[in-house]
């Protein structure tokens, strides 16, 4: 079956800039999202179609594309963006995937 | 305000049946695909199933198919997935989510409703 891998997790201190990558297959051809989750929260969108930021959502999150991996920034990191993030995308039959989830702690 | 609301979670025996329901309100619900992404107790996300906007096109994850059903009812606004023969593996939070178009990504999800299968 179709796998998106992320790091399990990354650390950053406050202000400084995180990276969390996403890598599988046929990124180069669908679409990814990326989630934010907080503990007993259910998450939120903060990044569709690679690189789309929704309403709402600061601007220090931003995504890109490269390849058969996708990358999720988060520039001037705050304490309140320590989460477990997660991307998704679709496989090649067009069913849903996500990725195994990075959680970012703020050191 | 846009809202999505699960219930119908709790405690179910293997091999038993459960049937969710996702009340929506605060947009217009037969425009949206909607989905089911399921959590376990302490892991990832994982994607269940999704339907249409009028129901006319499902697709389900493999670890469900054949023993979930998903279901909409537009008139009431409401998304349900009905849960049969299940399993310990099948216990997790099930939230339901919606996408304006088909890969366009989950933009509201609700809380969630768990689901436990244990005797």
């Amino acid at each position: 079956s179709y796998e998106l891998t992320q790091p399990p997790s990354v650390s950053v201190s406050p202000g400084q800039t995180a990276r969390i990558t996403c890598s599988g297959d046929a990124l180069p051809k669908q679409y990814a999202h990326w989630y934010q989750q907080k503990p007993g929260q259910a998450p939120v969108l903060v990044i569709y179609k690679d690189s789309e930021r929704p309403s709402g959502i600061p601007e220090r999150f931003s995504g890109s594309s490269s390849g058969t991996t996708v990358t999720l920034t988060i520039s001037g990191v705050q304490a309140e963006d320590e989460a477990d993030y997660y991307c998704q995308s679709t496989d090649s039959s067009g069913f849903y995937v996500f990725g195994t989830g990075t959680k970012v702690t703020v050191l | 305000e846009v809202q999505l609301v699960e219930s119908g979670g709790g405690l179910v025996q293997p091999g038993g049946s459960l049937r969710l329901s996702c009340a929506a309100s605060g947009f217009t619900f037969s425009s949206y695909w909607m989905h089911w992404v399921r959590q376990a107790p302490g892991k990832g996300l994982v994607w269940v199933s999704h339907m249409n906007f009028d129901g006319s096109t499902t697709s389900y994850a493999d670890s469900v198919k054949g023993r979930f059903t998903i279901s909409r009812d537009n008139a009431k606004n409401t998304l349900y997935l009905q849960m049969n023969s299940l399993t310990a593996e099948d216990t997790a939070v099930y939230y339901c989510a919606r996408e304006y178009n088909w890969k366009d990504g989950l933009d509201y999800w609700g809380q969630g409703t768990l689901v436990t299968v244990s005797s």
